[in-house]
């Protein structure tokens, strides 16, 4: 399977500071015929399903703040929250769907410093 | 609206079996592959099983093969995960998912359920 490592494992951040959270997968989730990065980042409030924020490493999704940017190709992998908002307090996932045995990072809690 | 809805959960004794429902509108169903993530107690994501948007390839957590059975009717526009064997490892809520692509195995997952709470407990 593909191990995916998420760092760090909790983060606290001041509102409207950045937040970075990274992800690395244990294998190359880079697909050479069409450079494509099988990545995805979640965010997943209390009580809440996770929703999708980025697919493909670095799309964003419909309706997703543009403050959300997910960067990084091959191994590595960023998201980056340009700019906390309160309502960004949640646990940020990684998944990889570079082979049909899915697997996601452990999660990154995220909270307001 | 794309709407999913897990049914089936409860409190179970271990060792014994359950079937998981997920009812799907607002979609194309029958051209979508679905799958199945679970997420035990204050515990993070893990992904259980998935289905091709024709049935025909099903997918399964090495760890879970053998005791994970997933199916769909399109008819119904229903995905079923069968679990048998449950142990304590398993109280989790399950939730139901739907691939972003259509007709594509290697697809994130657009839609999610509410999800289902399954315990298993004596």
């Amino acid at each position: 399977d593909i191990v995916m490592t998420q760092s760090p494992d909790s983060l606290a951040v001041s509102l409207g500071e950045r937040a970075t959270i990274n992800c690395k997968s244990s294998q190359t989730i880079l697909y050479n015929s069409n450079e494509m990065n099988y990545l995805g980042w979640y965010q997943q409030k209390p009580g809440q399903p996770p929703k999708l924020l980025v697919s493909w490493a670095s799309t964003r999704e419909s309706g997703v703040p543009d403050r959300f940017t997910g960067s990084g190709s091959g191994t590595d992998f960023t998201l980056t929250i340009s700019s906390l908002q309160a309502e960004d307090v949640a646990v940020y996932y990684c998944q990889q769907y570079y082979n049909t045995l899915i697997t996601f990072g452990q999660g990154t809690r995220l909270e307001i410093k | 609206q794309v709407q999913l809805v897990e049914s089936g959960g409860g409190v179970v004794q271990p060792g014994r079996s359950l079937r998981l429902s997920c009812a799907a509108s607002g979609f194309r169903f029958s051209t979508y592959g679905m799958h199945w993530v679970r997420q035990a107690p204050g515990r993070g994501l893990e992904w259980v099983a998935g289905i091709s948007f024709d049935g025909s390839t099903k997918y399964f957590a090495d760890s879970l093969k053998g005791r994970f059975t997933i199916s769909r009717d399109n008819s119904k526009n229903t995905v079923y995960l069968q679990v048998n064997s449950l142990g304590a490892e398993d109280t989790a809520v399950y939730y139901c998912a739907k691939a972003l692509g259509s007709n594509g195995d290697y697809e994130p997952f657009d839609y999610w359920g509410q999800g289902t709470l399954v315990t298993v407990s004596s």
